[in-house]
């Protein structure tokens, strides 16, 4: 089956523990960006890949690190999570081009104490 | 600063109505407007896109309607159903792969 896979998909942690959520899809796509959806704000763009070894910052790039090493995989490290990273956590990939669709992963709810 | 502002908020419509929801854009290299459908507990899912040569875009039940010069651009749901219930965003690409979304919308339709 097609599909975007996250984990984990609930985190509790706490402030300055060093945090990976990791996003895996299996569709062979070149794009994949991680997202964070906050009450009134939408969906935010955190950062994104237009292929392997290639990561380019959204709007909201602060405080999250990524890497694309391998095609398939796109992880999101939170090197020092703090209490403004608490947020629900999406994961897409998609064919960037003419009629390029992203598909989203399930998302993964974060709490930052 | 926030680049596509949607509106309403939130909508709420008697089952065959027709729901409206509006974005507005400030940057003009934005190359491709797609809709997410999101329900709740869920990931958001591709509804439809349109590209700015193309002033109208049908998919079923969805239409979008695109005004190039006033850099706006509308959703519209013919014949909404309880089922359309979730929340919607509009969203705008620019070249280049970085992708902005507006608040977000949510509808509700009523038996």
């Amino acid at each position: 089956e097609a599909q975007v896979t996250q984990n984990p998909r609930y985190l509790i942690t706490v402030t300055g523990k060093k945090l990976t959520v990791t996003c895996s899809q299996n569709m062979n796509h070149e794009y994949m960006s991680w997202y964070r959806q906050d009450p009134g704000l939408g969906l935010r763009q955190i950062y994104y890949s237009m292929n392997v070894e290639v990561t380019d910052k959204g709007d909201v790039p602060e405080g999250y690190k990524v890497s694309r090493k391998e095609k398939r995989n796109f992880p999101l490290i939170l090197e020092s999570p703090s209490p403004n990273q608490t947020s629900l956590y999406f994961c897409a990939s998609g064919h960037y081009g003419v009629t390029d669709t992203q598909y989203f992963g399930p998302g993964t709810r974060l709490t930052v104490l | 600063q926030q680049q596509v502002k949607q509106s309403p908020q939130s909508l709420i419509v008697q089952k065959g109505g027709i729901p409206i929801i509006n974005c507005a854009y400030e940057n003009t290299a934005f190359d491709y407007f797609p809709w997410y459908q999101q329900f709740p507990g869920k990931g958001p899912a591709l509804l439809i896109a349109i590209r700015p040569d193309v002033s109208e875009k049908k998919e079923g039940r969805f239409t979008i309607s695109f005004n190039k010069s006033a850099k706006q651009f509308s959703l519209h749901i013919m014949d909404s159903q309880p089922g359309d219930s979730a929340t919607y965003f509009c969203a705008a690409r620019k070249r280049g792969g970085k992708l902005i979304f507006g608040q977000g919308t949510e509808l509700s339709v009523k038996p």
